[in-house]
Parts: structure tokens; sequence; C-alpha cells
């Protein structure tokens, strides 16, 4: 049971808009920083989107991030086949001593 | 360019002791915050333990707390992952990660798979 919540699944097809969601808590999401990776079936996650809504460079501009409270979301616009992937969202929390947490991920399916 | 090279996992017993090593180049690697994340097969990603750039502070997963230490060796470019008493719920392929100033990890390693098993 992850401490951030995802839906595992999301599906949309090309050129749609999708969007993940993550739930969280006052130790977490609604107080700190959200970050979304980007991971392929048997390689390296990539970071996506950090400090709830910036994105790195190289990134497109379709994935967008947001923050309300203690949950966020990750938008996917103009959905490509090759945005099919599982999705991560993290945060840092304050509970305990201090840890990070990851969400249980999303898989995005393009139909 | 940014490089992290995982080495050290295989195959070991319930109880026994593991070290990864993350070897770090192309930037200034006492710099940078350091990170192990793992994941469990066909699972998602867990995170396991985190260093400061100068390795004066460490946290890690509830769940590794007492069994697992992380350290950096700023001469060596090496990040390691000392894992005793090991579980079978430990299995997975553990990633190494640099935190950038944006607290995004912005660089993995390619991953090391490790199998706790009798």
């Amino acid at each position: 049971q992850s401490v951030l919540t995802q839906p595992p699944s999301a599906s949309g097809t090309p050129g749609q808009r999708v969007t993940i969601s993550c739930f969280g808590s006052s130790s977490n999401i609604g107080g700190n920083y959200v970050y979304w990776y980007q991971q392929f079936p048997g390689t390296a996650p990539k970071l996506l989107i950090y400090r709830n809504n910036q994105r790195p460079s190289g990134v497109p501009d379709r994935f967008s991030g947001s923050k309300s409270g203690t949950s966020a979301s990750l938008a996917i616009s103009g959905l490509r086949s090759e945005d099919e992937a599982d999705y991560y969202c993290a945060a840092w929390d304050d509970s305990l001593s201090g840890q990070w947490v990851f969400g249980g991920g999303t898989k995005l399916t393009v139909l | 360019q940014v490089q992290l090279v995982e080495s050290g996992g295989g195959v070991v017993q319930p109880g026994r002791s593991l070290t990864l090593s993350c070897a770090a180049s192309g930037y200034t690697f006492s710099r940078y915050g350091m990170h192990w994340v793992r994941q469990a097969p066909g699972k998602g990603l867990e995170w396991v333990a985190l260093i400061w750039y100068d390795g004066s502070n460490t946290y890690y997963v509830d769940s590794v707390k007492g069994r697992f230490t992380i350290s950096k060796d700023n001469s060596k470019n090496t990040l390691y992952l000392q894992m005793n008493s090991l579980r079978d719920e430990d299995t997975g392929v553990y990633y190494c990660a640099r935190e950038d100033y944006s607290g995004g990890y912005d660089y993995w390693g390619q991953g090391t798979l490790v199998t706790v098993s009798s």
C-alpha cells in the first residue's frame, strides 16, 4: 500500500487529453513539492515534472503538472502512442523522521 | 555527460549481506545528494535511502532502517548501499539517482538486480 495513491491504469486515444491523479496527505503533498516520473518497461525512470508544475528541459509542453491541497495531477495533452508508459508521483513526507514516498504508479495505455 | 553506473547486484541468501556501488561521472559528485530507489519485479518504485551531498545526513524507508546503510565517497565519486540481513522482499532492481537542486531525481543509473532467495 503506497503512501501516495494513484489509479493503477489510465487510457486515451491519440490526440486526447488524459489526467493522472495522485492523492496524499498534509505531511507529504500538502506541505511539499510533487514530482512526476515516466518509466518505460525495462528502463530507468525519467524526471517529467518537478516542483509541482515545472518541466525539465527537453520535456514537451504537452506534459503539465498541478497541485491543490493534498492532491496533484499530471496532464498529458495531444496524447501520442509514445506516451504509453508508467507514471509515478513522488513527494517528501515530513512524518516520522522524514522520507520520500512514491505513488503506486499508473500504467497509461494509448488505445 | 552525467553517468551513473550501478554494480554489485546478484543472488544472495536470506539473512546475508550485499553491497551495491554506484559510480558517478560527468559532474561534481560532492555537490549533489544521492538516492537509492528500488523496484520489485512487476511492481512500482520504492524509495530506499537518501544521503546529503556531503554525507552529513541520511534517511531511510522504514522497512530498511537498521539493516541498510547508504554512504558516499566523494574522493572516489562513488555511492554505496550496504545491505545486511537481507529478506525476500528486498528483491528487485536497485537504481541510484542524483537529486538536483530542484529536489527531483534528474539522472538515474541503469539499475542492478538483487535477488534474495534460498
